[in-house]
């Protein structure tokens, strides 16, 4: 099946401090999604985004579908921001493969 | 909000015994899927439905069977649950048959003891 990696797998960020986070997936993909999981472990949408580029206020992602990676960037961190980030990507017609996460700690 | 709960949200039970799992939602969604997710795995899909009674296997379907007898529910039975399954359970939808989006319930916490 499809490899999903992500790094780093751990970041610790200053408050106020900008970060990359990045998912390389190991065949084409159709679409690729983003999530943040909250220290609640709710799993909350960032963005939808097969290609190109897309910002929601501090976030914005880019996805290189043809070069195989996409990109998460947080700009002036939040402890709010703080939790697990997992990159996940659609194969086949229904399936949903997910990387292992960057767990971000933002601290004041 | 995408309009899913999961009940129970949390459950102990013991090796041996059956457990079902229930994904409840609200806005006729077509497709539903369960995964689970363990400490170093990020989330795996266990099963999907596509429709009433249509479903699927995923890549963790071993010791899970899954039953969709209306829209809105989709079940997921452990016939024996085993320790290897304790594990965050998250149900999910697809928004649209054209947009492949998928947006995760709040999960039940099961332990196996």
């Amino acid at each position: 099946g499809i490899q999903v990696e992500q790094s780093p797998p751990d970041l610790i960020l200053q408050e106020g401090a900008n970060s990359t986070l990045r998912c390389n997936f190991s065949d084409s993909v159709n679409n690729l999604q983003w999530f943040h999981q909250n220290p609640w472990g709710q799993l909350i949408n960032l963005f939808y985004i097969p290609s190109g580029t897309k910002q929601n206020g501090r976030l914005s992602a880019t996805t290189v579908a043809t070069e195989r990676y996409s990109l998460l960037y947080i700009s002036s961190s939040q402890t709010t921001d703080s939790g697990v980030y997992f990159c996940a990507v659609r194969y086949g017609n229904n399936r949903l493969a997910f990387g292992k996460g960057n767990q971000v700690v933002v601290i004041p | 909000d995408a309009g899913i709960t999961q009940s129970p949200r949390h459950k102990v039970t013991e090796t041996g015994t059956p457990v079902t799992l229930r994904c409840h939602q609200t806005e006729n969604h077509r497709y539903m899927y369960w995964y689970r997710q363990d400490p170093g795995h990020g989330l795996r899909l266990i099963h999907y439905s596509y429709g009433v009674k249509d479903t699927d296997k995923g890549e963790v379907s071993d010791g899970y069977s899954v039953s969709r007898s209306k829209t809105e529910d989709f079940l997921l039975t452990l016939e024996s649950a085993t320790s290897s399954q304790t594990s965050v359970y998250f149900c999910a939808i697809r928004d649209s048959d054209r947009v492949y989006e998928q947006f995760f319930g709040p999960g039940t916490r099961l332990t196996v003891l």
